[in-house]
């Protein structure tokens, strides 16, 4: 099974800063990677999915990129919606369907 | 709009068995696998299994085979999660979730149902 490494667990930003999470994974997963967001009390939310290619409707401050087994995903511009967290999902190698631990975005 | 309804949660003692549903609207169902995924209390997400399009193949976690079962009804566009012997570490709220065309990612998630396993 394929392991998802991701950092860090918890990050904290100020309003517009730019943030970054990676995840890592266990071996080349040839860019199958998705970003969710899950706010508290809610169920994830698609993001971003194949690395790089943003959902409808995800803002333009989002955005990912990666090959192999090294993905990272940024938010620019922080905004006070973003405070969520986020998992990375590796569907490479199927089945299982892997998550990253995630990561907690707060505010500074 | 796609929408997923789960239902059938609540508090169970060990040992014992719970089988949760979720009503789907929106999309074809019948064309799409179809999946649960969990969240232990302050935990991350753990898928526990997936069903294919006609239901004649299903999948699972290690940790959980023998002793859930996924299923369907395309008929009723129903997805099914039947659990049994529940133990403290099935507490967890339970999403199902539509896997996208190609059987790849989940593009489309239920609000959750919460199962708690306790005496």
């Amino acid at each position: 099974d394929i392991q998802m490494t991701q950092s860090p667990p918890s990050l904290s930003a100020s309003l517009g800063d730019k943030v970054t999470i990676t995840c890592q994974a266990s071996q080349n997963i040839n860019k199958y990677i998705a970003w969710y967001q899950q706010k508290p009390g809610k169920a994830p939310r698609l993001l971003i999915r194949y690395t790089s290619t943003l959902e409808s409707g995800t803002p333009s401050r989002f955005s990912g990129s990666g090959s192999g087994r090294d993905y990272s995903f940024s938010i620019s511009n922080v905004e006070s919606e973003d405070i969520a967290s986020y998992y990375c999902l590796q569907y490479d190698n199927l089945p299982p369907w892997t998550f990253g631990g995630g990561t907690k975005l707060e505010l500074k | 709009e796609v929408q997923l309804v789960e239902s059938g949660g609540g508090l169970v003692q060990p040992g014992r068995s719970l089988k949760l549903s979720c009503a789907a609207s929106g999309f074809t169902y019948s064309n799409y696998v179809m999946a649960w995924v969990r969240q232990a209390p302050t935990k991350g997400l753990e898928w526990v299994a997936s069903i294919s399009t006609g239901g004649g193949n299903t999948y699972y976690r290690d940790s959980v085979k023998g002793r859930f079962t996924i299923s369907r009804d395309n008929a009723k566009n129903t997805l099914y999660l039947q659990i049994d012997s529940l133990r403290s570490e099935d507490t967890a709220t339970y999403y199902c979730a539509k896997v996208s065309r190609d059987g790849r990612w989940f593009d489309y998630w239920g609000q959750g149902v919460m199962v708690t396993v306790s005496s």
